[in-house]
């Protein structure tokens, strides 16, 4: 089945300052890999997300690249600003087959310094 | 429009005790499934439903069952709980048209001593 790894597990950054979190997959034939955050307390809420067809996709201060050949695919936060504290989670799943399982990464514990 | 809602949000229960969570979803959605949130290891689906009366087993069904016999609610039922079962267990569903956006419930937290 599919693997996902996560990484770095926690990351600690500047207020305005840039974070990047960054996942593999094992099954090439993902296509689809949303990005959840996770406030303590709370389920986890989508942020964005990309499809196998698209390299890249950005949603104001928040993007995420796709690289299909090496299997892996990065959270990117620019301008990071105190209320982006809190656990980022990626997944990876085969969309259009039964059920549109994800496979979840460990989760990236996200703290933005004012 | 509640979306996801799961019932209870707190539970402790003994070694050997029985308890059914309850997933509620107003959306009209197909796909249900429940999962597993433990420290430092993500989350792990232990079963889904792609519709009503049909169940499927996820990464780590053992020691769980559900039933979805109808199509807004998905129970997950704890026959002989265990310590190992201590968690938060979350819901979500997704439709099966259009985008593939999972909504997840608030959660359950349950300790098993």
């Amino acid at each position: 089945g599919e693997n996902v790894e996560q990484h770095p597990s926690t990351l600690s950054v500047q207020e305005g300052d840039s974070a990047v979190i960054k996942c593999t997959y094992s099954d090439s034939a993902s296509n689809y890999f949303p990005w959840y955050k996770q406030e303590l307390g709370k389920g986890p809420q989508l942020i964005i997300d990309i499809r196998s067809n698209v390299g890249e996709k950005k949603d104001q201060r928040i993007a995420v690249t796709l690289n299909k050949t090496a299997k892996h695919f990065s959270l990117h936060i620019t301008e990071t600003q105190p209320e982006d504290s809190a656990v980022y989670f990626c997944a990876a799943s085969i969309r259009g087959t039964s059920g549109s399982r994800l496979t979840f990464g460990e989760g990236t514990q996200l703290t933005v310094n004012p | 429009n509640a979306g996801v809602t799961q019932t209870p949000k707190f539970r402790v229960l003994k070694t050997g005790q029985s308890m059914t969570l309850l997933c509620a979803q107003d959306m009209n959605h197909e796909y249900m499934y429940w999962y597993r949130q433990d420290p430092g290891m993500g989350l792990r689906l232990i079963h889904y439903s792609v519709g009503e009366g049909t169940t499927a087993k996820g990464e780590v069904p053992d020691g769980y069952n559900v039933s979805r016999l109808k199509k807004q609610n998905f129970l997950l039922g704890l026959e002989s709980a265990a310590p190992s079962q201590t968690s938060v267990y979350f819901c979500a569903s997704i439709s099966n048209r259009g985008n593939d956006e999972q909504y997840f419930g608030p959660g359950t937290r349950l300790t098993v001593t």
